[in-house]
């Protein structure tokens, strides 16, 4: 498809267990976002590959949380040990590189923890 | 800091109303001024945006002017439709990150 792809778009597991999100950008886009919706923080910068560079994982929450991009095209974010506070809808979002370039978004997946 | 605040919600307006969503920023140097909008079900989209100092952004009708004496970017459209009924977010690119800063959202509920 010619925009962001997400999957899956939902993802309920229980407490403890470690989730896996794919995201495969633009084709051609050089930078990928992940950021994380919620109810009582809003949207929320997780981590950004450019390229070859290493990320900037300043947005991620805490240890539990990683994420990979091979081949400079799709990425995994990977949450370890989930808690209920990881509920959330976590969006991928491409552009162009860095600078003003619009960012585009996926759907989302919304993770839900029991 | 890079900050966004944007006026709470629901916004609720008849059909044809003006619109005004206000967006006030906290930010070195000169971001780049963005809005998104979320219909409901769907994914973030972005609306417009503007990259320097009294740029107007526009787009399906909605117009923001980045105004950096005020740090404000609002968001106004002359006549709304109920097909705007969305969550509307304001957003910065600052100088020296790439990820954006988001502000709360504003949901807008338009009346037939």
């Amino acid at each position: 498809g010619a925009g962001v792809s997400q999957s899956p778009s939902n993802k309920v597991t229980e407490k403890g267990k470690d989730v896996e999100l794919r995201c495969d950008p633009i084709s051609g886009h050089t930078a990928l976002y992940w950021y994380r919706q919620s109810l009582g923080q809003g949207l929320e910068f997780l981590i950004y590959f450019q390229g070859n560079s290493a990320p900037d994982k300043s947005g991620l929450p805490s240890d539990r949380f990683s994420a990979e991009r091979t081949g400079g095209s799709v990425s995994t974010l990977t949450i370890q040990r989930t808690q209920q506070e990881d509920s959330a809808v976590y969006l991928c979002a491409s552009s162009l590189g860095r600078g003003a370039r619009p960012q585009h978004f996926g759907d989302g997946t919304r993770l839900s923890i029991l | 800091g890079d900050s966004v605040t944007q006026m709470e919600g629901p916004v609720t307006l008849s059909e044809e109303a003006f619109l005004t969503i206000n967006c006030t920023y906290t930010a070195t140097g000169y971001p780049s001024l963005f809005w998104y909008v979320q219909y409901p079900g769907e994914g973030l989209q972005l609306l417009l945006k503007a990259t320097k100092a009294d740029d107007k952004g526009s787009n399906k009708g909605f117009e923001a002017t980045y105004r950096k004496e005020t740090t404000s970017f609002h968001l106004e459209k002359g006549s709304v439709q109920v097909s705007d009924s969305a969550v509307y977010f304001c957003a910065l690119r600052g100088d020296a990150g790439n990820m954006l800063t988001f502000g709360g959202g504003t949901r807008l509920m338009v009346k037939p």
